[in-house]
């Protein structure tokens, strides 16, 4: 299976800052990384797919890149709805796999 | 737009069997690539269970295969899942979730409100 780890797992950080999360896969997954933003109680939603391209209806403020093992989320300027949970997921390879999650906190 | 809703009973006692359902409404299944269940226990991160195609194709985590059954009504307006031999370590909230034949790379982009299912005595 491949392994997916995000760091920081968690982040403390204020309206406006800019923010950079990052998922890292234990083998190479080409540009199969997706990104999905899940607050308390509600499902996940995707809010990036294929590295880089923004799902439809996902705020211009959020931005992925990478390739390979290595991948980032970039939210510009932080809103107040944007605290949640950020979770990657892998789909280079059955079974599909999901990073840990980084909890983006006031 | 398509939209998936899951339901079933929220206790179930540990070696049963864990039966969900997702019902599809807005759509038939057959308008979407496939389906999956995906789970997320307390406290914990995601983990993909399972797909089913519409032509009923499925394919399962290979932690979870031997005691999983995923599938597809003839109507192709529900899909089901059941989990047989449970233990509390299968305490979770239950999602299904969809690719649609739009979306690249087995990315989803349609998900029901989760269930919450949890094995106890």
């Amino acid at each position: 299976d491949i392994q997916m780890t995000q760091s920081p797992s968690s982040l403390s950080a204020s309206v406006g800052d800019r923010v950079t999360i990052t998922c890292r896969a234990s083998q190479t997954i080409s540009n199969y990384l997706h990104w999905y933003q899940q607050k308390p109680g509600r499902a996940p939603k995707l809010l990036i797919h294929s590295a880089s391209n923004l799902h439809g209806g996902a705020p211009s403020r959020f931005s992925g890149s990478g390739s390979g093992t290595d991948f980032t989320l970039t939210i510009s300027s932080l809103q107040p709805e944007d605290f949640a949970t950020y979770s990657c997921q892998q789909s280079y390879s059955t079974p599909f796999t999901f990073g840990p999650g980084t909890k983006v906190e006031i | 737009q398509v939209q998936l809703q899951e339901s079933g009973p929220r206790l179930v006692k540990p070696s049963e069997t864990l039966s969900l359902t997702c019902g599809v409404s807005g759509s038939s299944i057959s308008s979407l690539y496939y389906c999956v269940w995906i789970r997320q226990s307390p406290g914990k991160g995601l983990e993909w269970i399972g797909s089913v195609y519409p032509s009923g194709d499925t394919y399962y985590n290979p932690s979870l295969e031997s005691r999983l059954t995923i599938s597809v009504d003839t109507s192709k307006t529900q899909l089901s899942l059941k989990m047989t031999s449970v233990t509390p370590a299968d305490t979770a909230v239950y999602f299904c979730a969809s690719r649609s034949v739009t979306m690249p790379h087995d990315s989803f982009d349609v998900w029901g409100q989760g269930t919450m299912v949890t094995v106890s005595p």
